[in-house]
């Protein structure tokens, strides 16, 4: 069975950082795109990065570019997402998921870590 | 980017009825679209990817059909478990983006 278990969320100061995990199971982690999805309060879902399988080729929404870095540990089976220099706007329920043909589409998704950054 | 709009933004049915939700891209995506169901507090569920494969286990009342840039999500006789909002998705391209959701409520 597919298990992604999210890790990492809390109440962050603006300007901070936080490192999220995404632990996984029940595949071979290190041939799937994951990807980083959030969701600010009452609001839609937002892409925030994918990171291939295999080649591990990173890609970032423009509203995150330069602040949040993916990365993942295939020997853990553990996906990261490293957030810094947080704003209030970062603020949200970040979801990680297992990505399907070539990262298009999200067949397995975690509950989701909450996210703050406010002072 | 690619622009995802969604129409109806909330939509009141009745059980039973055949209830069509509707997404235009901003250019086309061929048939690179999924579909997905959230319900609050609870992540994501996929419903339909490449515009009209229904993903394992979903149930037969929905479908999805369309191509280029007008895509169109059914779900024929609304069940009392399908009260939730929907979003799509396109994959065409990065940056992926997704459809604001359609709130299926009920009348």
């Amino acid at each position: 069975e597919v298990q992604l278990v999210e890790s990492g969320g809390g109440l962050v100061q603006p300007g901070g950082s936080l490192r999220l995990a995404c632990a996984a199971s029940g595949f071979t982690f290190s041939t799937y795109s994951m990807i980083w999805v959030r969701q600010a309060p009452g609001k839609g879902l937002e892409w925030v990065s994918t990171i291939t399988g295999g080649s591990d080729i990173p890609y970032y929404a423009d509203s995150v570019k330069g602040r949040f870095t993916v990365s993942r540990d295939s020997a853990k089976n553990s996906l990261f997402l490293q957030m810094d220099s947080l704003r209030a706007e970062d603020t949200a329920v970040y979801y990680c998921a297992r990505g399907r043909d070539s990262s298009g589409w999200n067949d397995h998704w975690g509950q989701g870590t909450p996210v703050t950054v406010s002072s | 980017d690619i622009q995802m709009t969604q129409s109806p933004s909330t939509l009141s049915a009745s059980l039973g009825d055949r209830v069509t939700i509707t997404c235009r891209a901003s250019q086309s995506i061929t048939t690179w679209l999924a579909w997905y169901q959230q319900k609050p507090g609870k992540a994501p569920k996929v419903l339909i990817y490449k515009a009209s494969t229904l993903e394992s286990g979903v149930p037969s009342r929905f479908s999805g059909s369309g191509s280029g840039t007008e895509f169109t999500l059914t779900i024929n006789s609304l069940q009392p478990d399908d009260f939730a909002t929907y979003y799509c998705q396109q994959y065409n391209s990065y940056p992926r983006t997704f459809g604001q959701g359609t709130k299926v409520e009920i009348k």
